[in-house]
């Protein structure tokens, strides 16, 4: 299978730095993403990686080494609203298969 | 402009019971993608039309489920007689490029409980 670990639950406190990781099986990568997604709401897009190293977006920045099969997404200045479940999804196979990961549950605490 | 939609947003309905949800993507998107993410459960890939080819069923968890796309827009999901393990919110993204490495935009869900 193509399994995807996350970390079930990490906290963090406000205005602190939080690295949420996310290790994949490396046959067939094509691509990482990362997506938000709040408590009742539907996921939302926060970055894709498809080469190694960094990007960096704002407070975001999500990092892949391919040939570990490791991303982790560092989320900088934490805020209230950064409480959210953090999902890692993976393209294999040009496209043939679309696997997210089980989530990262953050709470941010004041 | 509009985001992805889907309706109902809630459905009840007795076991044994069909179902049938509804996504409408945005403009212009060619791909389109249905999800189920259980309670407290990571999303679960069900279906995925890439324009006019034919869609990849491999998501699908029994001939149960269905699903069609009509004129490369609207998209139905169909689940026959309900079990109530189907309970869930089922999701569903487009995206704009045809191809599984583009951003996907979700819509809200429909959230499906099987009494």
């Amino acid at each position: 299978g193509q399994n995807i670990d996350q970390p079930t639950e990490m906290t963090a406190t406000e205005g602190a730095i939080v690295q949420i990781n996310c290790t994949y099986q490396t046959s067939g990568f094509n691509g990482l993403f990362w997506y938000q997604q709040h408590a009742g709401e539907a996921p939302t897009f926060l970055s894709y990686n498809v080469l190694d190293g960094l990007e960096e977006k704002g407070r975001f920045s999500s990092f892949l080494s391919r040939s570990k099969g490791y991303s982790y997404l560092l989320l900088k200045e934490l805020q209230m609203k950064d409480s959210a479940s953090y999902l890692c999804a993976v393209v294999y196979n040009y496209g043939q298969n679309f696997v997210f990961g089980p989530g990262t549950r953050l709470s941010v605490l004041p | 402009g509009a985001g992805v939609s889907q309706s109902p947003s809630n459905k009840v309905t007795e076991k044994g019971k069909d179902v049938e949800l509804r996504c409408d993507p945005i403009s212009g998107h060619t791909a389109l993608y249905w999800y189920r993410q259980s309670l407290g459960q990571g999303l679960e890939f069900l279906i995925y039309f890439q324009g006019n080819s034919a869609p990849d069923k491999s998501g699908l968890p029994s001939d149960r489920f269905s699903a069609e796309r009509t004129g490369g827009s609207v998209s139905t999901l169909t689940i026959q007689r309900t079990q109530q393990e189907d309970s869930a919110v089922y999701l569903c993204a487009t995206s704009y490029q045809t191809g599984l490495w583009d951003t996907q935009y979700f819509g809200p869900g429909t959230r499906l409980t099987v009494l």
